[in-house]
């Protein structure tokens, strides 16, 4: 069972500053079942980024995600008012499809 | 549009027994996996459960094995959660969401019903 830790648990910075999320697995894990979501309070996640950096559908170019192996990183290249919010990363590779704990992003 | 709705929280008792649904549009049902995953209030994301496009396989997280039944209804565009035995660990904010069938990630989400189980 992969355990996914994130670091930092709150991150604290201005718009425009570049956010850096780290999401460790406890075990090495194939970058193809490496999951990103955002979640705003009282709404539903969103996928971000799958494949560790690919991109969903709409999401701004600002958002850029790597790593391979046990460490992942989402970026954020700089932070817009509406990216102040929660990030997920999720191993979707292997049951069970585990949560990170979660970084909150929030204005400085 | 795309769009999944979840229906059926509530209050239950500890013990009591709750059946969750979501119901889904805009897309073709039968060609996707379906996850149910849930929220305490102020926690993280916890997945609970995935079932596979035609039902064929299933899973569980430890903490729902052996309480919880996920089902899929694709002639009626239907998932559904069964669980038994609740206990006030099980309060949350239960969310579907669509398995992405071309990729590993879940990239439709409702917008999730209340369970509540309190006596």
């Amino acid at each position: 069972e992969v355990v996914l830790t994130q670091s930092p648990g709150t991150l604290s910075l201005s718009p425009g500053e570049r956010a850096t999320l780290s999401c460790r697995a406890s075990q090495r894990s194939s970058s193809s079942y490496l999951v990103w979501y955002q979640q705003k309070p009282g709404q539903a996640p969103r996928l971000l980024i799958y494949g560790a950096s690919i991109r969903a559908t709409g999401i701004p170019d600002r958002f850029s995600g790597s790593g391979s192996g046990t460490d992942f990183t989402l970026t954020i290249s700089g932070l817009e008012p509406e990216d102040f919010a929660v990030y997920y990363c999720q191993q979707y590779g292997s049951s069970p499809f585990a949560f990170g704990g979660g970084t909150k992003v929030e204005i400085k | 549009e795309v769009q999944l709705v979840e229906s059926g929280g509530d209050l239950v008792q500890p013990g009591g027994s709750l059946k969750l649904s979501c119901a889904a549009s805009g897309f073709t049902f039968s060609n996707h996996g379906m996850n149910w995953v849930r929220q305490a209030h102020g926690k993280g994301l916890e997945w609970v459960s995935y079932i596979s496009a035609t039902s064929g396989t299933t899973y569980y997280a430890d903490a729902v094995k052996g309480r919880f039944t996920v089902s899929k209804d694709n002639a009626k565009n239907s998932l559904y959660l069964q669980m038994n035995s609740l206990g006030a660990e099980d309060t949350a904010v239960y969310y579907c969401a669509r398995d992405g069938s071309s990729y590993y990630g879940m990239d439709v989400w409702g917008r999730g019903t209340t369970v509540t189980v309190s006596s």
